[in-house]
């Protein structure tokens, strides 16, 4: 699976959008874009993810860039709870063998959401 | 209706001793995971079953053995235990299919002393 790089930490106003940046520049063909969060004591959540169309929940927009070589989770109205470690996570699709099974979290993003 | 339930949430216990933890989802998946995340707070798999079949080991230690019942439960035995088993033990489950995303249990504590 592709490395993702994000920045280590970063803050956002609370009732402001939160955009949090993610490279993802060796990312293959069949490679999806994940999104998961980790509220502090928490075990991970799923946000969203992305092959290569813009894509939006009832938690979140994600948008990638043309070439898939970076994206962008956006919350649009972040609250104090959204304050989290923020995955960015490429992961292969179907059909690609028993290695599709597994999730390689890297460092992720901090986020603080300051009232 | 919790989705995926570990038991127990907090463990302690001395160097040497064995023991378990639960895992059970109630989402009718059919992959489940182990994922171990250290003080560093990076998260790693060790295994993953699907369908009560080994499909991933992570170079664990042999002492780490998962037992999976049935497509509902994957358990984890730890014998023993070193302090650097120290550490918060998710679980997790998935559909089979590889875009599906995972749901991940709340994690269990585990303290060697």
């Amino acid at each position: 699976d592709a490395k993702t790089t994000q920045p280590p930490s970063m803050d956002c106003a609370e009732g402001r959008a939160a955009n949090l940046p993610c490279n993802h520049s060796t990312i293959s063909g069949n490679e999806y874009v994940y999104w998961y969060r980790q509220i502090h004591s928490q075990g991970p959540q799923y946000i969203i993810h992305g092959l290569k169309n813009n894509e939006t929940n009832e938690m979140a927009s994600l948008i990638i860039t043309e070439d898939r070589k970076s994206s962008t989770l956006i919350l649009p109205h972040a609250t104090l709870r959204d304050t989290a470690v923020y995955y960015c996570i490429v992961r292969v699709g179907e059909n690609s063998g028993g290695s599709n099974y597994k999730l390689t979290f890297g460092k992720g993003t901090l986020l603080t959401v300051n009232p | 209706d919790t989705a995926v339930s570990q038991t127990p949430k907090y463990l302690v216990t001395q160097m040497g001793n064995d023991k378990s933890i639960k895992c059970e989802q109630n989402l009718g998946h059919d992959t489940m995971y182990w994922y171990k995340q250290d003080s560093k707070k990076f998260l790693k798999i060790m295994f993953s079953y699907n369908n009560k079949e080994l499909i991933i080991n992570e170079t664990v230690p042999n002492r780490f053995s998962p037992k999976s019942p049935d497509k509902a439960h994957l358990n984890l035995h730890i014998n023993s235990l070193e302090l650097g088993d120290s550490a918060v033990y998710f679980c997790a489950s998935s559909q089979v299919a590889g875009r599906s995303p995972l749901h991940f249990g709340n994690g269990t504590r585990l303290t060697v002393t």
